[in-house]
């Protein structure tokens, strides 16, 4: 069966920085897309970033656009998430999320991790 | 930027129908989305590309969008519906944007 498991997330000062990780089984890593997305608390979901099935497309939210990195290692199974320059607008939920394959394009998330919780303050 | 509007609360009653609606520009254009996320939970897919459901996602469920309007309707509702939804809309220009968020209530 499908499992994301997210870690890495923790309290940071502003300024700061996290790497998140992401460790995919039980399906073909290298088939999919893997996305990023986060919920701040009692708030919506937010799309973060995405990468391509070889990590040669990168795409992220103006929110976090040149503070945060995505990356993935398919001999290992997983994506990361580095997290620089923290706000305290960045506290929130972390999911590791599956695209899913549609012939019509990367148009959703099939599978989501459990979260991991960032929390920038001071 | 592209933002999608929901209604913050639905009521319905058991057995009854919910509708939730997601509105933005021209949303037909776009493929919609729909996840339903339950406290202290991820959340779960349960529509795609408008009107597909995932394996494993009852019947009940059901999905359309055209125009400015994007619809989650759930036939028949249950207790165990009662959850947040979410929308979600893509296009390969917009990418990925969520909506504001429905809190069913079953009462």
């Amino acid at each position: 069966q499908v499992q994301l498991v997210e870690s890495g997330g923790g309290l940071v000062k502003p300024g700061g920085s996290l790497r998140l990780s992401c460790a995919a089984s039980g399906f073909t890593f290298t088939n999919h897309f893997m996305t990023w997305i986060r919920q701040a608390p009692g708030k919506g979901l937010e799309w973060v970033s995405h990468i391509s099935t070889s990590g040669s497309t990168k795409n992220y939210a103006d929110s976090v656009k040149g503070r945060f990195t995505i990356s993935r290692d398919n001999a290992k199974n997983s994506v990361y998430l580095q997290l620089d320059s923290l706000r305290a607008e960045d506290t929130a939920v972390y999911y590791c999320a599956r695209t899913l394959i549609a012939a019509a394009g990367n148009l959703a998330f099939d599978f989501w991790g459990q979260g991991t919780l960032v929390t920038v303050s001071s | 930027s592209y933002d999608l509007t929901q209604p913050p609360s639905v009521s319905v009653s058991p057995g009854q129908t919910a509708s939730i609606t997601c509105s933005g520009d021209k949303v037909g254009h776009k493929y919609v989305s729909w996840y339903q996320q339950k406290p202290g939970q991820s959340p779960v897919l349960v529509m795609y590309q408008d009107t597909k459901r995932p394996s494993g996602i009852p019947e009940r469920f059901s999905g359309s969008n055209s125009g400015n309007t994007a619809t989650l309707t759930i036939s028949g509702t249950q207790p165990m519906d009662e959850a947040d939804y979410f929308c979600q809309a893509w296009d390969s220009n917009t990418l990925y944007v969520f909506g504001t968020g429905t809190k069913v209530t079953v009462l």
